[in-house]
């Protein structure tokens, strides 16, 4: 049973370019939360996915938008980068009738110079 | 703001030593609050976790003391082992309602045991 997978593993962006990072929920899971964890920082909670729709969402700028496939996957995009949007983004699933139990993948590391 | 506070930034204890790493949260809508367990390169990892109608769990060598009165919370890793040296995080979640739940991590804990 595979967990949650990420792609890419790394990524470098110069400032203004826009990225787009992937996750796979573990097998079963219906909701995708996404979280930015910056260097010696905890994870900050970015938004939450259910059924294709933004359920929630954290203290973070317009830039930063996302989408659920059909298939419970889901994509984190962020435009315009800033030198300060280098960090680890992690990808959490979870159930959602129990999505206090949420599962993290590997993430991956942008760095924006 | 930060809803979770979390000590000591980093921690040293010798093998089989007590590792104890404490939170404390200012929301009291909090309703479940993990640990999770976070190796360099790797996602974190769910450890334990408790709800505040119990003061205390034990899973194995992990334990989780919980104080509602005080709204603080630790883990107690008893034994402690070389491969338990990592970066632990605590956590508190609130149902945002219809079973929507966001995590508040603390700043995180780096862990280090030596032999």
């Amino acid at each position: 049973d595979a967990g949650v997978t990420q792609s890419p593993t790394h990524l470098i962006k110069t400032r203004g370019q826009q990225v787009t990072l992937r996750c796979s929920p573990k097998s079963g899971h219906d909701t995708v939360s996404w979280y930015q964890q910056a260097l010696g920082q905890g994870p900050q909670f970015i938004f939450q996915y259910y059924e294709e729709e933004e359920r929630q969402r954290g203290n973070f700028p317009d830039r930063f938008s996302g989408h659920q496939f059909p298939n419970y996957s889901s994509e984190l995009n962020v435009n315009a980068l800033l030198l300060g949007d280098s960090a680890l983004y992690l990808c959490a699933s979870s159930f959602l009738d129990s999505t206090d139990t949420q599962y993290f993948g590997p993430g991956t590391r942008l760095t924006v110079l | 703001q930060q809803q979770v506070k979390q000590s000591p930034q980093s921690l040293i204890v010798q093998k089989g030593g007590i590792s104890i790493i404490n939170c404390a949260y200012e929301n009291t809508a909090f309703d479940y609050f993990p640990w999770y367990q976070q190796f360099p390169g790797k996602g974190p990892a769910l450890l334990i976790a408790i709800r505040p109608d119990v003061s205390e769990k034990k899973e194995g060598r992990f334990t989780i003391s919980f104080n509602k009165s005080a709204k603080q919370f630790s883990l107690h890793i008893m034994d402690s082992q070389p491969g338990d040296s990592a970066t632990y995080f605590c956590a508190a979640t609130l149902n945002s309602g219809a079973g929507s739940y966001q995590l508040t991590f603390g700043k995180g804990t780096k862990l280090s045991v030596i032999p």
